[in-house]
């Protein structure tokens, strides 16, 4: 059973359009997030939910809105994306906000065109 | 903000030991984290220290000062498998107890 797993794998489309990431736990836990990985493997947090509470919502554009339909969920749209979207999402989760360990899904490489 | 730093690349020798090292800068300073992340996939965790001192597990160790702001991560009999990106993590109250990453060291061990 996959712990952490969000779909699709890879995502390939064009300027403007919309898209979605999907993102789902097994784990039990309260706590998600997104993170942004770039083509330098830098890695960068974009957003936390804490029992589909927002907690965390770090510079992003607002072209970019998570979505929690229950803690177990946590799902990413984009809106007209643009070429610098292009990247590694990781959907992510823990048991509390301050815990030792996240547990990250598999990513999802999404190119723009 | 943040600020972590470690080093870009580095490469050692199958067998040897390799210790790379992340600096950071925090204020509400409430842990620091190491992952491994091989090529393609998603990072896994490695180790955890919020105390000063060493913390081994198995051929990983992690040491921590807090006072300088100073781990490291120290892998010892390196095997080829080992080759992968080690990313340094810390967390804060200052960010809302998420994990920031630092850039990642890209480790290449050699035969």
């Amino acid at each position: 059973d996959t712990a952490v797993s969000q779909t699709p794998k890879y995502l390939v489309t064009q300027m403007g359009n919309d898209k979605s990431i999907k993102c789902e736990q097994n784990l039990g836990h309260d706590t998600m997030y997104w993170y942004k990985q770039d083509s330098k493997k830098f890695l960068k947090i974009m957003f936390s939910y804490n029992n589909k509470e927002l907690i965390i919502n770090e510079t992003v554009p607002n072209r970019f809105s998570p979505k929690s339909p229950d803690k177990a969920h946590l799902n990413l749209h984009i809106n007209s994306l643009e070429l610098g979207d292009s990247a590694v999402y990781f959907c992510a989760s823990s048991l509390g906000t301050a815990v030792e360990k996240l547990f990250f899904g598999s990513g999802t490489q999404l190119s723009v065109l | 903000g943040q600020n972590i730093d470690q080093p870009t690349e580095m490469t050692a020798t199958e067998g040897a030991i390799v210790q790379i090292n992340c600096t950071y800068q925090t204020s509400g300073f409430n842990g620091l984290f190491w992952y491994q992340q091989h090529a393609g996939e998603a990072p896994t965790f490695l180790s955890y220290n919020v105390l000063d001192g060493l913390e081994e597990k198995g051929r990983f160790s992690s040491f921590l000062s807090r006072s300088k702001g100073y781990s490291y991560l120290l892998l010892k009999e390196l095997q080829m498998k080992d080759s992968a990106s080690y990313l340094c993590a810390v967390r804060s109250s200052a960010s809302g107890y998420a994990l920031n990453f630092g850039k990642g060291t890209s480790l290449l061990v050699t035969p």
